[in-house]
């Protein structure tokens, strides 16, 4: 598509429920990332895929929090058990691996606001 | 590991006034720097970015900003801000080489006074 999407737009869920938020990025973007932006926050890495493998995982904060892309596109951050603390708008960048460097062409989509009550 | 200071949490301005807004990053080594616009209710969007040569970037929207390696700074600047530059502004950083993570400052929320 013309950019990156994601859905849902907004998600309220109760504290301990699991859920999925996906990530659809620009058509032959190889990289994909994921990040959280909390309140007064910049954003804040989670973890980056090149092609259907995760390259960088470092920044999920713990084992609740889980993200696939088995097909090279589309991605799926997983969140079990959740807490009011994993509330936050949760942002999916794409780039295209070319030019001086990956970063060159990193697209933000609108992200997924998570409200955990 | 990199990291991004932004002191001025909320900036208020009129409408045809200056504005310079500061970045400040830590790293060791060679870095890309970006500053990121979020108009309300919008994506991120990319003002501009510094990868190498001249210091001075210019942007979108009639935005610059300056790379002075000395000081560690990336300052955004604009020399008469618009109604419509109200947004929050975050200045990123990623180093040059080996790291795919952007790190980003905590933000300046612009407001600007018709």
């Amino acid at each position: 598509g013309a950019g990156v999407s994601q859905t849902p737009s907004n998600k309220v869920t109760e504290k301990g429920k699991y859920v999925e938020l996906r990530c659809d990025p620009i058509s032959g973007h190889t990289a994909l990332y994921w990040y959280r932006q909390s309140l007064g926050q910049g954003p804040e890495f989670l973890i980056y895929f090149q092609g259907t493998g995760a390259a960088d995982d470092s920044g999920l904060p713990n084992d609740r929090f889980f993200a696939v892309r088995p097909e090279g596109s589309v991605s799926t951050l997983k969140i079990q058990r959740t807490e009011r603390g994993d509330s936050a708008v949760y942002l999916c960048a794409s780039s295209l691996l070319e030019g001086p460097g990956p970063t060159y062409g990193y697209t933000f989509g609108s992200g997924t606001r998570l409200t955990v009550v | 590991a990199q990291s991004v200071s932004q002191h001025n949490h909320h900036v208020i301005l009129s409408e045809a006034a200056s504005l310079e807004l500061g970045c400040n990053y830590s790293y060791g080594g060679t870095v890309n720097l970006f500053w990121y616009v979020q108009y309300p209710g919008q994506h991120l969007q990319l003002l501009l970015k510094y990868f190498s040569g001249d210091p001075l970037v210019k942007g979108i929207k009639g935005f610059e900003a300056e790379f002075i390696k000395s000081k560690f700074s990336f300052n955004l600047r604009k020399p008469s801000v618009q109604w419509s530059d109200t947004a929050e502004y975050f200045c990123a950083v990623i180093p040059n080489f080996g790291n795919e993570k952007l790190t980003f400052g905590t933000g300046t929320r612009l407001t600007i006074i018709p």
